[in-house]
């Protein structure tokens, strides 16, 4: 079946500019999470939504980060101004259940911000 | 101290090799102890997930888990070049306040 996508695969943006990135998760995953992964980093975790919970968003780094997930499927990842430190590689992943366990990614939008 | 260390390599190996990938974690409250492959320029996926300390295997994959020294290990025998990839590990924890971490990960270089 179709896995985790994620669009667009590239982004470049001029720095101040607002980007939106977007992930479709495994239909019927419950749980998504949002990672960033900087160069020679470990993922870094974002923000997770678990069904129509609250969203878990103790790992946004600024007030210029929010996401929202519509209808408990596609997320969107909205980076408001942006600055050059938040080019990365901005990973989605899904899982069924609970938060934790085995989680399934797409392939990353790699942000560069000029 | 971060709560999980991985040395970022690369450890370059030859074909054929036994590779062994090591990840310390400091939070006794992790449960379940998972390693996921990442090819360049794509996701993670995941190879090993184990919940109890000892040994689990998977075909030339073997995870081993020792919950007293915190101390988790990936073997990879008879080593491919198509087993070139970054390993990241990636303890977890039940409950509803975990946030998910994952190691650095270590750069592996299977060359033939």
């Amino acid at each position: 079946g179709a896995g985790v996508s994620q669009s667009p695969s590239n982004k470049v943006t001029e720095k101040g500019k607002d980007v939106e990135l977007r992930c479709d998760p495994i239909s019927g995953h419950t749980a998504l999470y949002w990672y960033r992964q900087s160069l020679g980093q470990g993922l870094e975790f974002l923000i997770y939504f678990q069904g129509n919970s609250a969203p878990d968003k103790s790992g946004l780094p600024s007030d210029r980060f929010s996401a929202e997930r519509t209808g408990g499927s596609v997320s969107t990842l909205t980076i408001q101004r942006t600055q050059q430190e938040d080019s990365a590689v901005y990973l989605c992943a899904s899982s069924l259940g609970s938060r934790g366990g085995e989680q399934y990614f797409g392939p990353g939008t790699r942000l560069t911000v000029t | 101290q971060k709560e999980v260390e991985q040395d970022p390599g690369p450890l370059s190996v030859p074909e054929g090799a036994i590779v062994s990938l090591n990840c310390t974690y400091s939070n006794s409250a992790f449960q379940y102890f998972m390693w996921y492959r990442q090819y360049s320029r794509k996701g993670p996926e995941l190879l090993m997930y184990t919940y109890s300390s000892g040994n689990k295997e998977d075909g030339r994959f073997t995870a081993q888990v020792d919950k007293s020294s915190k101390y988790i290990s990936l073997f990879i025998r008879d080593s491919q070049p198509s087993d070139s990839a970054t390993y990241l590990c990636a303890p977890g924890a039940s409950g509803g306040s975990y946030i998910p971490t994952f190691g650095r990960g270590t750069s592996l270089i299977v060359h033939p």
